[in-house]
């Protein structure tokens, strides 16, 4: 089945500053890779996807990138504020409607 | 508003009693999933249903149980066979079967 692995567990950088998160995948028939944003003690907040037929993704500060060859995709967060300190998850998905398997996340601290 | 509900959100039972977790949304969607978290670990999928009154087996079903009977509401339950069932539960749907907009989740303490 397939199996997403996350880097780094724990990502500290300053305000203002860039972070970048990485996932690679197993299957190659993965098509859907969204990534969650998590604060202590809620639910995770779907902040940005991609899918298999698009190489990049943006949305205001945050961008997503997907190597589909080298079956790996990344989460980049330019001009880092502290409200963007919380976990991040990526995960990816080989069906639609079926389970979305995850990222063990990244610990992201942003310090002002 | 639309969304989706969890309730309670701290729950405290004793070992060897079921207990029912609740899921309720509002937003038409046809998808919902129940998933798992522990400290540390991403989550894990313990069922889903694409439609009412069918569900599939996640990867960690085995203790758990689910009905589907309304398409609003996916209740979850913990029986006594969940040998570890402290952990933090979420709940999730879907409209288009990809993009999955989860709920405020549930803390189970077992003790």
């Amino acid at each position: 089945g397939e199996n997403v692995e996350q880097h780094p567990s724990t990502l500290s950088v300053q305000e203002g500053d860039s972070a970048v998160i990485k996932c690679t995948y197993s299957d190659s028939a993965s098509n859907y890779f969204p990534w969650y944003k998590q604060e202590l003690g809620k639910g995770p907040q779907l902040i940005i996807d991609i899918r298999s037929n698009v190489g990049e993704k943006k949305d205001q500060r945050i961008a997503v990138t997907l190597n589909k060859t080298a079956k790996h995709f990344s989460l980049h967060i330019t001009e880092t504020q502290p409200e963007d300190s919380a976990v991040y998850f990526c995960a990816a998905m080989v069906q639609a409607g079926t389970a979305l398997i995850f990222g063990k996340g990244t610990t992201l601290s942003v310090s002002s | 508003d639309g969304g989706i509900t969890q309730s309670p959100k701290y729950l405290f039972r004793k070992e060897g009693q079921n207990v029912t977790l609740s899921c309720e949304q509002n937003l038409n969607h046809d998808a919902m999933y129940w998933y798992r978290q522990d400290p540390g670990q991403g989550l894990r999928l313990i069922y889903y249903s694409q439609i009412v009154n069918d569900f599939q087996k996640g990867d960690i079903a085995e203790g758990y149980s689910v009905s589907r009977e309304k398409k609003e509401s996916f209740p979850l339950t913990v029986t006594s066979a969940q040998k570890n069932p402290t952990a933090f539960y979420l709940c999730a749907s879907s409209f288009s079967g990809d993009e999955q907009y989860f709920g405020p989740g549930t803390r189970l303490t077992v003790t």
